[in-house]
């Protein structure tokens, strides 16, 4: 299809383990988003990347979380030695819009993580 | 940095009636204002946007204002249907990032 892809849509795993989220987003888009998304909350920026450009990571909530972007187009979301709270909805979101002209933001449905 | 606030966080109204959803915001720089809406298990999506040089925008049963003097922007739905209800949210621009707001479940009652 043509919009934001993610996979896997939902993952349980033990406390203690490392996870990984995968985003494709779609074609030719130069900017990617993380977000979490917590039961019943707001969307949390996590980490956003504009083309070849270093990423904006000041959303990432500890040294556990890490994401990258491979040839500007897919990016993986590593969250290592889970916890509890890092159970959420965790959010990809792609955008044409150049660096200086905000715009809208493409969705892919999530990737559900139950920490145990 | 940027704060958005959203109120109400939780609206039912009518089928056929007006809804108004209301979010300031707190950094005078902020120049793109989205509104989103969430169905449940999916992404939000983008459904109107304004810029900081309009003052008003609509499409449809759809409109959004907004205030730079007073920081705030507003989104107002006509004539609601069922299939309006769902989460919505505000944003504004904050660098090349987002700032949202926590959200308004909006419930239509037939």
């Amino acid at each position: 299809g043509a919009g934001v892809s993610q996979s896997p849509s939902n993952k349980v795993t033990e406390k203690g383990k490392d996870v990984e989220l995968r985003c494709d987003p779609i074609s030719g888009h130069t900017a990617l988003y993380w977000y979490r998304q917590s039961l019943g909350q707001g969307l949390e920026f996590l980490i956003y990347f504009q083309g070849n450009s270093a990423p904006d990571k000041s959303g990432l909530p500890s040294d556990r979380f890490s994401a990258e972007r491979t040839g500007g187009s897919v990016s993986t979301l590593t969250i290592q030695r889970t916890q509890q709270e890092d159970s959420a909805v965790y959010l990809c979101a792609s955008s044409r819009a150049p660096r200086s002209l905000p715009g809208e933001l493409f969705f892919g449905e999530g990737s559900r993580l139950t920490v145990l | 940095g940027e704060n958005v606030e959203q109120h109400p966080s939780t609206l039912s109204v009518q089928e056929g009636d007006s809804a108004v959803i209301k979010c300031t915001y707190s950094d005078s720089a902020s120049n793109y204002f989205p509104w989103y809406k969430q169905e449940l298990g999916k992404g939000p999506q983008l459904i109107i946007d304004i810029r900081s040089n309009v003052g008003e925008k609509k499409d449809q049963r759809i409109a959004v204002t907004l205030n730079k003097t007073a920081k705030h922007f507003s989104l107002h739905i006509t004539e609601t249907q069922p299939e309006d209800s769902a989460v919505y949210f505000c944003a504004a621009s904050y660098g090349q990032n987002f700032v949202f707001g926590p959200g308004t479940r909006l419930s239509v009652l037939p």
